[in-house]
């Protein structure tokens, strides 16, 4: 089992473009997830999906969209960035324990 | 408002000096506390979850401890490979509307030396 994986790794942006994160999971769970993760700020919930075509907004999900067209897939779109937004991104996804096993990240910087 | 708290943020260990780490929380309605391992460049790796007050999980030189208000992380005769970043979060029951959101803290960040 490959786990979740993560594209890109890392990813430089101008303010205003859009860009979509990718993210897959290989080990049929139900629930994912997107957190960022910055300096002294802890991870923090962007979206999250209970199943494929259920969506929901966490902490802070402004200028971010989520989709969840097959239970393996769940990218995250970056509709136009801004500075605000560099940051590590990972995806996750919640195993029977409610355990969740987190991607690599990406990092992502805005310029 | 929810609150996860770890302490301290820093934490410097010789090889075969044990100490513990601490993660308190002010949340009602607790479903599960949670504690990961992350090393640099990568992401938090699932280490223990805890339910319920006094309830102890352990592997390897880790034991991981809850009470109502705080849960430790004992280590016990650290390596350096036991560096890392050490993360705790909470999560709420359905009933309180957590069911799907994980509260993290920020982390305390472990070192051993030779």
């Amino acid at each position: 089992n490959a786990g979740v994986t993560q594209t890109p790794k890392f990813q430089v942006l101008k303010t205003g473009q859009s860009m979509t994160l990718q993210c897959a999971q290989d080990m049929n769970h139900e629930y994912m997830s997107w957190y960022r993760q910055d300096p002294g700020m802890g991870l923090r919930l962007i979206h999250y999906s209970v199943g494929a075509g259920i969506t929901d907004q966490g902490e802070v999900p402004n200028g971010y969209n989520v989709s969840r067209s097959t239970t393996e897939d769940f990218p995250l779109r970056l509709l136009s960035a801004a500075p605000s937004q560099t940051s590590v991104y990972f995806c996750a996804s919640r195993g029977k324990i409610y355990e969740q096993y987190f991607g690599p990240g990406t990092r992502l910087t805005v310029t | 408002e929810d609150q996860v708290t770890q302490s301290p943020e820093a934490l410097r260990l010789q090889e075969g000096e044990s100490s513990s780490l601490n993660c308190s929380y002010t949340v009602s309605g607790l479903r599960g506390l949670f504690w990961y391992r992350q090393d640099p460049g990568k992401g938090p790796e699932f280490l223990f979850t805890l339910y319920s007050a006094g309830e102890e999980k352990e592997k390897e030189r880790l034991k991981a401890t809850l009470t109502k208000k705080e849960s430790f992380l004992h280590i016990t005769a650290p390596k350096p490979e036991d560096s890392a970043t050490y993360l705790c979060a909470v999560q709420l029951g359905v009933l309180t509307g957590g069911g799907n959101k994980l509260t993290f803290g920020t982390g305390t960040q472990l070192k051993v030396e030779l």
